[in-house]
């Protein structure tokens, strides 16, 4: 299958401070991508759609503001986390559709964001 | 918006048993149905997936069935092995629109038992 990379893995940082995450299909054109947050024994809330060259379309409820989102070509999309705060503590995992893969969805590795 | 269902919530099995995770959803234009297996703190892996023109899909131990007049479809896992132990989680989405965005179940977490 199609391989997503997404770095970092983990990060901690203090409050007010701004943290971006790197999403990247490293074997097929990801026309699409998708921002997901998954807190501990919860299911993947979706945060965001992405397509490359054009604004992300956000979910209800998603601080556009806070949760900036860029996917500037067909193989990266970054999510940057900005003024983060305790309570934007998650696991935030990312994944990506297009060219041969466009039916099937594959998940970056996540990356688990602590704010102290 | 779509809704998915999912349950149930925790599932316990001995070892060689079988398995049944089930899901239903709302939108009846909903046409593809996946299922990921997602590890502690690991990225889900897809581990089936089914089309609504077909009812059921099976690969070695993992079927998958669909009954789309009902809006349901299930998981179905033979011979459970420890190494199944894992959160599953269900989805639907409706291809071809909405840049095929899942929707996904609340997730169950199996608990095989050497």
């Amino acid at each position: 299958g199609a391989v997503v990379s997404q770095h970092p893995s983990w990060v901690i940082c203090k409050s007010g401070t701004s943290v971006k995450i790197e999403c990247r299909s490293l074997d097929f054109q990801a026309t699409t991508m998708f921002w997901y947050r998954q807190f501990p024994k919860q299911s993947l809330m979706l945060m965001a759609t992405s397509n490359e060259g054009s604004k992300a379309t956000y979910e209800q409820g998603v601080e556009k503001d806070k949760f900036l989102i860029n996917h500037a070509s067909l193989t990266l999309s970054t999510l940057t986390v900005t003024s983060a705060h305790p309570e934007d503590s998650s696991f935030y995992i990312c994944s990506a559709r297009g060219g041969a893969y466009n039916e099937k969805l594959f998940f970056g590795s996540g990356t688990q964001l602590s704010v102290l | 918006g779509e809704n998915v269902e999912q349950h149930p919530s925790t599932l316990s099995v001995q070892e060689g048993d079988s398995a049944v995770i089930k899901c239903t959803y709302s939108d009846s234009a909903s046409n593809y149905f996946p299922w990921y297996k997602q590890e502690l703190g690991k990225r889900p892996q897809l581990i089936i997936d089914i089309r609504s023109n077909v009812g059921e899909k099976k690969d070695q131990r993992i079927a998958v069935t669909l009954n789309k007049t009902a809006k349901h479809f299930s998981l179905h896992i033979t011979e459970t092995q420890p190494e199944d132990s894992a959160v599953y989680f269900c989805a639907a989405s409706i291809q071809g629109t909405s840049y095929g965005k899942l929707t996904f179940g609340q997730g169950t977490i199996l608990t095989v038992h050497p």
